[in-house]
């Protein structure tokens, strides 16, 4: 079965620092997307990156960046220079074995300060 | 322009009365889900529906039913509500990529927050 696991609760950063936030996964599919979402205060879900599994370059958006580590089944975002909009809970997704919907993780709280 | 939209955003009602919660998206995609979101957070596909198929996640009580009556919606209807049908329910959707509805990215709704008192 499909799992996600996020092993941080929470996590706290001051601005501008940087902040890594992890997630890790469970499949026997060779080909497949993962996800990234923020969920902040105003509970919109939002797309922050997207990876597919069959590129070796990790994913970037602008301040956003993943360590995607395929044998080790291991997908980590990492925030530089965090804002205080970056505070939000981060949920990572992962396909599920049809590909009809996305599993997600329990979710990270991140609480950048100034 | 709203994308993906949801009425109502929040809905209070008594255990045992019957509600529905509309959704439509403008984005021209062709699935369709719901979500639902715990008091913990925690997210779960509650259904996802194209025009050629309704998937049900085994876990979704027969009190909820989807119904779409067109590409661009799909409605989420709860009888007989339970005080455990208090949550935040999202919509969201997509397009299919190589016959796949889970490799692009969903857009969501702004969610629904359902209070069973």
């Amino acid at each position: 079965a499909q799992t996600v696991t996020q092993s941080q609760p929470e996590m706290s950063v001051q601005e501008a620092e940087t902040v890594t936030l992890s997630c890790t996964y469970d499949t026997s599919e060779n080909n497949y997307y993962l996800f990234w979402y923020k969920q902040p205060p105003s509970r919109q879900m939002i797309l922050v990156i997207r990876q597919e599994a069959y590129k070796q370059q990790n994913a970037t958006e602008n301040r956003f960046s993943v360590n995607f580590q395929k044998a080790a089944k291991s997908f980590s975002l990492k925030i530089s220079d965090s804002q205080l909009g970056d505070t939000a809970m981060y949920f990572c997704a992962f396909p599920n074995q049809a590909g009809t919907a996305l599993i997600f993780g329990k979710g990270t709280t991140l609480s950048v300060s100034s | 322009d709203t994308a993906v939209s949801q009425t109502p955003k929040y809905l209070v009602t008594q255990m045992g009365n019957d509600k529905s919660i509309k959704c439509e998206q403008n984005l021209g995609h062709d699935t369709m889900y719901w979500y639902k979101q715990d008091s913990k957070k925690f997210l779960k596909i509650m259904f996802s529906y194209n025009n050629k198929e309704l998937i049900i996640n085994e876990t979704v009580p027969n009190r909820f039913s989807p119904k779409s009556p067109d590409k661009a919606h799909l409605n989420l209807h709860i009888n007989s509500l339970e005080l455990g049908d208090s949550a935040v329910y999202f919509c969201a959707s997509t397009l299919l990529a190589g016959g796949k509805s889970s490799y692009n990215e969903q857009f969501f709704g702004p969610g629904t927050r359902l209070t069973v008192l």
